[in-house]
């Protein structure tokens, strides 16, 4: 089975920040990578497929890289909408979703 | 607008079976790929079977077995029946619609019910 692993698990900023979330795989995922964001109560929302490819509704401030086994979410400039917690997900081989980040109020 | 909607959860004693559904709108189920993802509370997600629009089933090994997915096209929904459940299985079941055209033979998920829960205890 492929883990994934995120970093770190919680995380602390203020708005307008620049933040980055990392995903990284027990073995190569290629790119099939998604990224999404959950609020409290509410079902997960997909933001990024295909390691950087943004869906569509999903503000451009939030950007998606890497391939292989390593990965990162960046959020461009932080906003008061996006304190949540963001899960990474692999699809190369069946699915498996990382632990989560939160990202809370500093 | 796509909507989807699950139902069917609630409490159950350990080794009790329960049914779930999902009734969507704004789309058809049969020609697309439909799973079901569950969140133990407090916890992360984890995905727990699927169903291609040309019949392919998988299960997590967590749940194969025990659980069965499948959908009545005439319906439009999609259903878990859930058997000798276990405390372990305690859960927010959420069903999701695939993302299309998304290159990959697996797929991600592109649009979300708000969930049913299904607790498990004696």
């Amino acid at each position: 089975d492929i883990q994934m692993t995120q970093s770190p698990s919680t995380l602390s900023a203020s708005v307008g920040d620049r933040v980055t979330i990392t995903c990284r795989a027990s073995q190569s995922i290629n790119n099939w990578l998604a990224w999404y964001q959950q609020k409290p109560g509410k079902a997960p929302n997909l933001l990024i497929y295909k390691a950087s490819s943004l869906q569509s509704g999903v503000p451009s401030r939030f950007s998606g890289n890497g391939a292989g086994t390593e990965f990162t979410l960046t959020i461009s400039s932080l906003q008061a909408d996006d304190f949540a917690t963001y899960y990474c997900q692999q699809y190369n081989t069946f699915w498996t979703f990382g632990q989560g980040t939160k990202v809370e109020i500093k | 607008e796509v909507q989807l909607m699950e139902s069917g959860g609630g409490l159950i004693q350990p080794g009790g079976s329960l049914k779930l559904s999902c009734v969507v709108s704004g789309f058809i189920v049969s020609s697309n790929y439909m799973t079901w993802v569950r969140q133990a509370p407090g916890k992360g997600l984890e995905w727990v079977s699927i169903i291609y629009s040309g019949g392919t089933i998988y299960y997590a090994d967590s749940v194969k077995g025990r659980f069965t997915i499948s959908r009545d096209n005439s319906k439009n929904t999609l259903y878990l029946q859930m058997n000798s459940l276990r405390a372990e299985d305690t859960a927010l079941y959420y069903c999701a619609r695939g993302q299309a055209n998304s290159g990959s033979y697996y797929g991600t998920f592109e649009n979300w019910g708000q969930g049913t829960q299904v607790t498990v205890s004696s």
